[in-house]
């Protein structure tokens, strides 16, 4: 079956300690995306990539670093200087970023816990 | 810049009962409007998807509408069921993103 896999589930750091989210997809896509999900509020961009080696910055980037180097990864770093980083963490991906008409698929996310 | 709005945050009612999910979006500029359905601890599913040229889409008994113009939408659904119950939030898309509501928490009660 096609889709995107996020590992882990559930993911306790210590405060200062960078950690990374895995994000797969075996869909084909070109675009990939990561959101940020806290209470009360919508789906929030930290970044987005829509071909291999190339990525943008999305509303809430800082603090956040990515990468892609093949196309079904994008893998995101959370660095000791994202203030916040407990929240819920999904990835998300559709065939090309110009295509207007395609829908978002998202993973089943990543909830990271900083104590 | 884009806001996206979903009024109630919250609504309950008895099984069996046909509801209606609102969203409002401030800049009618938008490629599609795409529902989604969130189960606690999981990701997002799409629901429906409507272009901007379309007025609505239906999934069973789901329907979903679309007024640029005034910038709403509404989704429908008929005959509600507890599995029904879950997160539904809605998202329109821009030139590089979607922005997102925070979505209604619904529940359906035996």
């Amino acid at each position: 079956d096609g889709g995107i896999t996020q590992s882990p589930k559930y993911l306790f750091r210590k405060e200062g300690q960078n950690v990374t989210l895995s994000c797969e997809q075996n869909l084909n896509h070109d675009a990939m995306y990561w959101y940020r999900q806290d209470p009360g509020q919508g789906l929030r961009l930290i970044y987005y990539s829509q071909i291999v080696n190339d990525f943008q910055k999305g509303d809430i980037a800082e603090g956040y670093s990515v990468s892609r180097e093949k196309k079904e990864s994008f893998p995101l770093t959370v660095t000791s200087a994202q203030k916040n980083p407990t929240a819920f963490y999904l990835c998300a991906s559709r065939p090309s970023a110009g295509r207007n008409n395609s829908p978002l698929h998202f993973g089943n996310g990543t909830r990271l816990t900083v104590t | 810049k884009q806001e996206v709005t979903q009024i109630p945050a919250a609504l309950s009612v008895p099984e069996g009962e046909n509801l209606v999910l609102n969203c409002s979006f401030t800049d009618s500029a938008i490629y599609n409007l795409q529902w989604f359905r969130q189960d606690p601890g999981k990701g997002l599913t799409s629901l429906l998807l409507i272009q901007s040229s379309q007025r609505e889409q239906t999934s069973g008994r789901l329907n979903a509408s679309l007024d640029k113009s005034s910038g709403r939408s509404t989704l429908y659904i008929a005959a509600s069921q507890p599995g029904d119950s879950a997160t539904y939030l809605c998202a329109v898309k821009e030139d590089n993103d979607m922005r997102f509501g925070a979505g209604t928490r619904l529940t359906v009660k035996p």
